[in-house]
Order: structure tokens, then sequence, then C-alpha cells
């Protein structure tokens, strides 16, 4: 079993919907969890970051977190094509040697007019 | 805003080649981490380092080696590239705690090995 894992997609939604990008971690994982966008071509960039059990919102991203069912995901409202990208999900993991930040291996998400 | 920059876009080396790649960072950061990234499989760490001539092995160190000599660049080292070596190589920076976790990335370096 994969530590953390995404559905790969292409997860597609009509322009201004709200798009919902899942993301499933293993026991192992610690407590910090971020998402980052990544452009065809470009690098990962940071978009949000959450710590603790809920909701957090920033702009048209909401993260949230339910440490309970192990699960992550991010809501983007009003989804524009400019958000067309793979979002990958990363988390804190804790090993014998210090942390790490594991990576899924993204979704990619289109937004369509 | 944070800059991580990488010696070369673009690289194309033949097999048994010793490759260097080069990164830098202007944002005084304890943590500089090298990745690759295949389709697939995601972004696995090869070496991540938390201090000058400080490095630790990440998931995939086989065939890679790092130097860190001073606390800005971090060069990752293929001693003897093989073909199963091509991919997308990033390098990220992060400062210390707590936001350890919050790691910025430098542009990429796509290496082509024949």
């Amino acid at each position: 079993q994969k530590e953390v894992e995404q559905n790969s997609g292409p997860l597609s939604v009509p322009e201004g919907a709200i798009a919902s990008l899942n993301c499933t971690y293993s026991d192992r994982v610690s407590q910090s969890f971020f998402w980052y966008r990544q452009y065809s071509g470009k690098s990962p960039e940071l978009i949000m970051s959450i710590y603790s059990n809920g909701d957090k919102e920033d702009g048209r991203f909401t993260a949230q977190l339910n440490k309970a069912s192990q699960y992550v995901s991010l809501l983007i409202r009003d989804s524009q094509p400019s958000d067309s990208a793979t979002y990958l999900c990363a988390c804190l993991i804790l090993t014998g040697g210090g942390n790490k930040l594991t990576f899924g291996t993204g979704t990619q998400l289109k937004v369509e007019l | 805003d944070v800059k991580v920059t990488q010696s070369s876009r673009y690289l194309v080396k033949r097999t048994g080649e010793k490759v260097f790649l080069e990164c830098v960072q202007d944002m005084d950061h304890e943590n500089m981490f090298w990745y690759r990234q295949d389709p697939g499989l995601g972004l696995r760490l090869i070496y991540f380092s938390y201090d000058v001539k400080m490095k630790e092995k990440g998931d995939i160190p086989e065939g890679y080696s790092v130097s860190r000599e001073k606390k800005e660049r971090f060069s990752l080292i293929l001693e003897s590239a093989s073909t199963n070596q091509t991919s997308m190589y990033l390098c990220a920076s992060s400062p210390d705690r707590p936001r350890y976790n919050e790691q910025f990335f430098g542009p990429g370096t796509r290496l082509t090995v024949l």
C-alpha cells in the first residue's frame, strides 16, 4: 500500500463548478499536510497547508483534514480554466531517520469552458 | 519571494558520463532536497540536507551522491549516468521549523541519458 494515494484522474469540471480533490494516507503519516499545484512543464508550487482537523480556507481554496478517516481534500470553488493543472497531495511521514515529505502521484484537473 | 534556481533546464548526456546538477537558493533556507519526477511514479526523494556538509538518503539514493559545501548550494551527482536515470530532476528548499515542510521548488532539469 502506498503511503499517500490520489486518483490520477483526469477530473473534469465545468467552469464555475466546485472541484473536489481527494487524498488518503497511511497510518504512519504525521500531522502536516500540503497541497501543491503543478502546471504542465512547470515545477510544483505550494498552495495550501493544513495541520489540524477541520477546514482551512484561503480564497477559492479550502483544505479539509479528517484524521479519523485518514483523508485530506482540496476544494476549489468557482473553478477557472487557469486552475487546470495537476494537484499533488503531500504528507509528512515519520521515519526512523527523521521526518520526510511524501507526495502522492497527483490528480489532473481539467476545467472546461 | 523565495527563488530556487537550477543550473540547466535541459541536459543530454551519454551513458557512463558523470553528471552534475546544481541548485542554488537565495532565502537562507536550512533544508534542501533533490527529487526526481517520473510519470505514474510521482515525486521521489533522492537525497536531502538539513545543514552544510550534512546529507541524508531519501527513498532512491542508489546511483546518486550529493554535495553541500555552502548553505545556498546543493549539488546532485550522477557518478555514471544510466538510461534509467532519464527523468525530470527537481530541487527544493525549505526553512527550518515550524515551516520545515513548506518546500519551494526550482524550475527543474530534464535530463536525458542516451
